[in-house]
């Protein structure tokens, strides 16, 4: 499985836009690109996933590099609500139904 | 609609004995997960049932297992608890098909706390 890296840590002031970047070099052409998030005390919610057109919904936009590299999560307007984990994930779809989930970036949004 | 339910919420048990844990998934949802939550190790896959049948399983040892049922509902069990079995288990359901190449996105549970004594 293609690994990802993100930041550990980022900070945001609230109702100021939010990029959280991801890499993953070693992406293939099957690999949808899924991003996560954890509240504290809270399962994982499902943010937004996309495999090569930038994604836009209700929550968030994906935006994925052209060579597929690399992708940025966008929050258009952060809340406070938006403090949390936030994990990006590649997964072959036809392969299993497995998450590989790394450490994730801690965003902590100020107000 | 409904999300997915995952029960109890709460649990506590003594080293040795065996727990059971329910998930219910989205209507309409066949494909059902597990993972593993601890500080330690983060979030870890556990396996994935659809149609009734284990797809793939993570790197955890015959003491878990899980099955599901023709209605979806999907159940795990760890047997012979150990202090380290403490953890927050989750189960995420999906639209997502085997070997179909559209991918779809997991709905988490809000996870079955346990906690072994």
């Amino acid at each position: 499985d293609a690994k990802t890296t993100q930041p550990n840590s980022m900070e945001s002031n609230e109702e100021e836009p939010v990029h959280l970047p991801c890499n993953h070099s070693t992406i293939s052409g099957t690999d949808y690109i899924h991003w996560y998030r954890q509240l504290p005390s809270q399962g994982p919610e499902y943010v937004i996933h996309g495999l090569t057109s930038n994604v836009n919904n209700r929550m968030a936009s994906l935006a994925i590099a052209e060579d597929r590299k690399s992708s940025t999560l966008i929050l258009h307007r952060a809340t406070l609500r938006d403090a949390a984990v936030y994990y990006c994930i590649l997964r072959r779809s036809s392969n299993t139904g497995k998450l590989i989930f790394g450490q994730g970036t801690t965003l902590q949004v100020k107000p | 609609k409904a999300g997915v339910t995952q029960t109890p919420r709460y649990l506590i048990k003594t080293r040795g004995q065996q727990v059971t844990l329910s998930c219910s998934p989205i209507s309409g949802h066949r494909s059902v997960s597990w993972y593993q939550q601890t500080p330690g190790q983060g979030l870890q896959f556990l396996f994935e049932y659809f149609s009734e049948t284990q797809r793939n399983k993570g790197n955890f040892p015959g003491r878990f297992s899980g099955r599901q049922f023709s209605n979806s509902r999907s159940e795990m069990n760890v047997s012979t608890l150990e202090l380290g079995d403490s953890a927050l288990y989750l189960c995420a359901s999906s639209l997502r098909s085997p070997g179909r190449q559209l991918d779809y996105g997991y709905t988490f549970g809000s996870g079955t706390r346990l906690t072994v004594v």
